[in-house]
């Protein structure tokens, strides 16, 4: 089973909406952290915010926010007010703690591409 | 700025051949980690070092090897390119929290 699914392999929005991007994942550890990542057209791989599993808030940072719904083991990323620059690739990850020798891995899932459009 | 940098940014090489990719980072930090990132596929970590001196196998190590002489540098070795090792390659630190990875700007191998 994939540990971590986004369900959307593109998404479209327009110049200052908000939009929403998936992430489901799956773990049996009672501690572990989220996190995604942008990855521009140039290659590079951005951090852009994290969420651990015991954190009783919903990260932010600027434009960017974590709908964490533990429940339902999802961690959404939301994009406020969208940019032309925000036009790239998401990748949504996980890091479990708890298994001897995997908790420095980053599991990856497959990205979306966000497409901005003016 | 992540504070990672990687060398080369691009290589081709024939299958046989051997390379070594360099990652340096200039935060001081402990951990760094080698990903690569195969089309349409997120990035799979090949090796890890939790701390000079020590590495360990990721999800995907077979076919590299990797040396932490000092804290500042990390490096991927490939003794024998494949045709399966055309990727992008990524090295990361760790981060001050403790959490995050950041990554430097990655070098895009192909073996032909």
């Amino acid at each position: 089973a994939q540990k971590i699914t986004q369900t959307q392999p593109g998404m479209f929005v327009q110049e200052k909406e908000a939009v929403t991007l998936d992430c489901t994942y799956d773990t049996s550890d009672p501690s572990y952290g989220l996190f995604w990542y942008k990855q521009p057209s140039s290659g590079e791989m951005i951090f852009l915010i994290y969420q651990g599993s015991y954190d009783q808030q919903n990260a932010t940072e600027g434009r960017y926010s974590l709908n964490f719904q533990k429940a339902r083991k999802s961690a959404n990323l939301v994009i406020s007010a969208s940019q032309l620059g925000d036009s790239a690739m998401y990748f949504c990850a996980m890091r479990e703690w708890g298994r001897s020798g995997s908790n420095y891995k980053l599991t990856f899932g497959k990205g979306t591409l966000l497409t901005v459009n003016p | 700025n992540a504070g990672v940098t990687q060398t080369p940014k691009f290589q081709v090489l024939k299958t046989g051949q051997s390379m070594t990719l360099q990652c340096a980072q200039d935060m001081n930090h402990n951990s760094m980690y080698w990903y690569r990132q195969d089309p349409g596929m997120g990035l799979r970590l090949i090796y890890y070092s939790a701390s000079e001196g020590t590495t360990d196998k990721g999800e995907v190590p077979n076919g590299y090897n990797v040396s932490r002489l000092n804290k500042r540098e990390f490096s991927l070795r490939l003794e024998s390119a494949a045709p399966s090792q055309t990727s992008v390659y990524f090295c990361a630190r760790g981060g001050s929290q403790g959490n995050e990875q950041f990554f430097g700007p990655g070098t895009r191998l192909t073996v032909l």
